[in-house]
């Protein structure tokens, strides 16, 4: 099972929009609408922040906004904050009912 | 408070086994799939291995099939991870994480993970 491509790394000033893509393939972002997204901190564990390509948890800011158009997944986040510089991950349920991560995008808000 | 405590990593040698925990409190806990993830010094996650609670099926992937095994013992709360065969590669940060399984309108959520641990490191050197 092959990585998600992601873009190494993103940058966006305060209050801008920055958009991170997400590539599978049809077996597994093109095929389901199951791509999540998730924020790391250094030394901190993983949080969601969408599922299900466009839904976000409780407590998640509508900031963060998640999208899909075939074989691609995107978030966006707009109005960037300080606090949302962190890596961030894509990954996606697939055909053989396992879950493949993208290789992570570093944002820097400048 | 919900939350996955992991436990059992350490240093072990090539070829060596570790067993994993992952506590759970605070809600159901088999009622939920559980799922390991890990996440190598400064690189990415990657998904191990999951366990299903409606049908009790286990995956893994590729590069664990065949050495490492997914156990449950729902009377404790908790599920393991029996790491055998280990190999250098294998150094990493283990976490678990819940799916929480979102349902809405007759259809339910897959692979999303709500809830982590906080993470057990795991070295792999001679």
């Amino acid at each position: 099972q092959s990585a998600l491509t992601q873009p190494a790394s993103v940058s966006g000033s305060p209050g801008q929009s920055i958009t991170i893509s997400c590539t599978g393939t049809s077996s597994d972002v093109g095929g389901y609408n199951y791509v999540s997204w998730y924020q790391q901190h250094p030394g901190k564990a993983p949080k969601l922040m969408v599922y299900d390509v466009s839904n976000r948890p409780s407590g998640v800011s509508n900031r963060f906004s998640g999208s899909k158009s075939g074989n691609t997944a995107s978030l966006t986040i707009s109005g960037l904050q300080a606090e949302d510089e962190a890596d961030y991950y894509c990954s996606s349920y697939t055909s053989s009912s396992t879950v493949v991560f993208g290789g992570g995008t570093k944002l820097t808000v400048l | 408070e919900v939350q996955l405590v992991e436990s059992g990593g350490g240093l072990v040698k090539p070829g060596g086994s570790l067993r994993l925990s992952c506590a759970a409190s605070g809600f159901t806990f088999s009622s939920y799939d559980i799922n390991w993830v890990r996440q190598a010094p400064g690189k990415g996650l990657e998904w191990v291995s999951s366990f299903t609670s409606s049908s009790s099926s286990i995956y893994y992937a590729d590069s664990v099939k065949g050495r490492f095994t997914i156990s449950i013992d729902n009377a404790k709360n908790s599920l393991y991870l029996q790491m055998n065969s280990l190999r250098a590669e294998d150094t990493a940060v283990y976490y678990c994480a819940r799916d929480p399984s979102y349902c809405s309108g007759g259809s339910c959520s897959l692979g999303a993970f709500d809830i982590w641990g906080q993470g057990t490191m795991v070295t792999v050197s001679s």
